[in-house]
């Protein structure tokens, strides 16, 4: 049973526009949910994390936002750029409770057009 | 400060064939993991290990083996590869306590089982 559910598979964005991508999780013990970001040929790398103690966090032109109570979190990229283009994975985790082990979900092509 | 390094980045083998995957870290970290990336399926643990001496099945384990010999190494073997074992392999660590749960990445190693 795969723990976190993402979507949409791709998504293609116009430069300057707004990029979403969804995330739904079941265990209501996660208490970290972080996105990764990962460029071809590279490991990926953490671009943002949220706890669910808060509905919301921004950093730059990227937000979380988180429903607890719908269990989902997405991630939106404002003013989407070309070198936005990457494959984002959203995840999951009981943390110090849980070794921090992480439950990815299937990850999202994102191709912003110039 | 390299953080996570893998080694080889690339390698082919043949059905029944064995090979050893390297991972280091220079952090410190306590947690160490192994995961594999597969199109469509997000990032797989494998096997992971909170400390020295100690390992653990993930969620796929059948058909590899680690070792943790020493803190900063995770070693992964494949005893008689299949080339349902051909993936991307990725290594990863984690510090221990609640302060952060963030997973750190190596840049993977492409593995082709023909």
């Amino acid at each position: 049973q795969q723990q976190v559910k993402q979507s949409p598979q791709s998504l293609i964005v116009q430069k300057g526009g707004i990029s979403i991508i969804n995330c739904a999780y079941e265990n209501t013990a996660f208490d970290y949910f972080p996105w990764y970001q990962q460029f071809p040929g590279k490991g990926p790398a953490l671009l943002i994390a949220i706890r669910p103690d808060v509905s919301e966090k921004k950093e730059g032109r990227f937000t979380i936002s988180f429903n607890k109570s719908a269990k989902q979190f997405s991630l939106h990229i404002m003013d989407s750029q070309p070198g936005d283009s990457a494959t984002y994975f959203c995840a999951a985790t009981r943390g110090a409770n849980n070794f921090n082990k992480f439950y990815f979900g299937s990850g999202t092509k994102l191709n912003v057009k110039p | 400060n390299a953080g996570v390094t893998q080694t080889p980045k690339f390698r082919v083998l043949k059905t029944g064939q064995s090979m050893t995957l390297l991972c280091a870290q220079d952090m410190n970290h306590e947690y160490m993991y192994w995961y594999r990336q597969d199109p469509g399926m997000g990032l797989r643990l494998i096997h992971y290990s909170v400390g020295e001496g100690t390992t653990a099945k993930g969620e796929v384990p059948d058909g590899y083996n680690v070792s943790r010999l020493k803190k900063q190494n995770f070693l992964l073997g494949l005893e008689s590869a299949a080339p349902s074992q051909t993936s991307v392999y990725f290594c990863a660590s984690s510090r221990q306590g609640r302060v952060s749960y963030e997973q750190y990445f190596g840049p993977g190693t492409r593995l082709t089982v023909t």
